[in-house]
């Protein structure tokens, strides 16, 4: 049972352009909302995140957007740059935090 | 501040081994969870540990079990190893007492059962 869903494994985006990261969830308790990035060999590290009581939530060249009815969340990233080539991550919490299964991020010169 | 300190950084055991990995969380964090990743399956939670008790568990068999130390450092143990325990073991420390905000990672432990 996946609570949370990230359904794009890959993505491949122009150097410059905007990259968009998708994730959705299942459990309406979850009330925080993080996405991680994580290189090989590295745990992830945190990005970003947007409380349940919010729909944007913006960090420099990130962006994140919540859809609550559509139990939604996005990630932007403007514009994108060659060391955004990595695994992200989203991810949901209640009580605990629960990953989706990632999407890889290519930025393509 | 340092960060989350995970040990070893790589292992190799045997089927039917036990292994212990180590964790020590940011100082003045009390909560470290575990997670173990695999290819294509993402980062699965195994448990949380707050304040030396289980406060969370997820789907793993009883083959893996953890405790946390009154400094707040945890140990993640699997009995009876099984080839399909080979992965990147993870842990992550918070700061929150009540559920989660940021969790902040280790590097992880590479688990490798031949």
């Amino acid at each position: 049972d996946q609570q949370v869903k990230q359904n794009s494994p890959s993505l491949s985006v122009q150097e410059g352009r905007i990259s968009i990261l998708n994730c959705d969830y299942t459990n309406s308790m979850f009330d925080y909302f993080l996405w991680y990035k994580k290189y090989p060999a590295e745990g992830p590290t945190f990005l970003i995140s947007i409380s349940s009581i919010k729909d944007k939530n913006e960090d420099g060249r990130f962006t994140v957007f919540l859809n609550k009815s559509a139990k939604h969340l996005s990630l932007h990233i403007v514009p994108s740059q060659p060391g955004d080539s990595a695994v992200y991550f989203c991810a949901a919490s209640d009580d605990k935090i629960i990953f989706g299964k990632g999407t890889r991020l290519h930025i393509l010169p | 501040k340092a960060g989350v300190t995970q040990t070893p950084r790589y292992l190799i055991k045997t089927r039917g081994q036990q292994v212990t990995l180590s964790c020590s969380p940011i100082s003045g964090h009390r909560s470290v969870s575990w997670y173990q990743q695999t290819p294509g399956q993402g980062l699965q939670f195994l448990f949380e540990y707050f304040s030396e008790t289980q406060r969370n568990k997820g789907n793993f068999p009883g083959r893996f079990s953890g405790r946390q130390f009154s400094n707040s450092r945890s140990e993640m143990n699997v009995s009876t190893l099984e080839l399909g325990d080979s992965a990147l073991y993870l842990c992550a420390s918070s700061s929150s007492d009540r559920g989660y905000t940021e969790a902040f990672f280790g590097q992880g432990t590479r688990l490798t059962v031949v």
